[in-house]
């Protein structure tokens, strides 16, 4: 059973706008959570992270936004620009800050259109 | 260079073969991660390692072996390929002092025919 569950397969998007991408998840136990941006034949990328004990961190154009009682976070890109065009990536960790490993969604393909 | 490499980059291997996967990091960062990224999955943990010496099974463990005898080397062993470990495989490397915020590889897409 998936824990972390990004429902958006694709979402486009015009540049200059806002890019909100939603990911929930299931297990009480994860305290703190991440995105990672990935462009095609490279790894993912650290973007942003936010512990449990936080309902928002924001960094430069990237917010992100924890509602723990409805088990959602969401990351919102403001404004949007061509290069946001990837694949994005929800993580969570129950304890240790992903010292033993993050659980992952299975991403949103973020298209910017010009 | 200073970073976390995989190689090779692309491999292809026949069934029933040994392939071992290379990533090498250049941090000292304790902790090493493999991942494997598959079309409907996202990425799931096959082994982890929170220092040299000490490695655990991840999600997806079942085929393949790891090994750390040095921090900056996590070596990943398909010991008989099956084809169902077509997939890309990416490494990753964390730490404190980097707030467990991962770097990932640039990944070796492994082809079994």
């Amino acid at each position: 059973d998936q824990q972390v569950k990004q429902n958006s397969p694709s979402l486009s998007v015009q540049e200059g706008r806002i890019s909100i991408l939603n990911c929930d998840y299931t297990n009480s136990m994860f305290d703190y959570f991440l995105w990672y941006k990935k462009y095609p034949a490279e790894g993912p990328t650290f973007l942003i992270s936010i512990s449990s004990i936080k309902d928002k961190n924001e960094d430069g154009r990237f917010t992100v936004f924890l509602n723990k009682s409805a088990k959602h976070l969401s990351l919102h890109i403001v404004p949007s620009q061509p290069g946001d065009s990837a694949v994005y990536f929800c993580a969570a960790s129950a304890g240790g800050g992903g010292a033993d490993g993050l659980t992952f969604g299975k991403g949103t393909h973020l298209i910017i259109q010009p | 260079d200073a970073g976390i490499t995989q190689s090779p980059r692309y491999k292809i291997t026949e069934t029933g073969r040994q392939v071992t996967l290379m990533c090498h990091q250049t941090w000292s960062h304790s902790y090493m991660f493999w991942y494997r990224q598959d079309l409907g999955h996202g990425l799931r943990l096959i082994y982890y390692s929170a220092a040299a010496d000490i490695t655990d099974k991840g999600e997806v463990p079942d085929g393949y072996v790891v090994s750390r005898s040095k921090t900056e080397n996590f070596p990943l062993t398909l010991e008989s390929a099956t084809r169902s470990q077509t997939s890309v495989y990416f490494c990753a490397s964390s730490s404190v002092r980097t707030n467990y915020g991962y770097t990932f590889g640039s990944g070796t897409r492994l082809t079994v025919v």
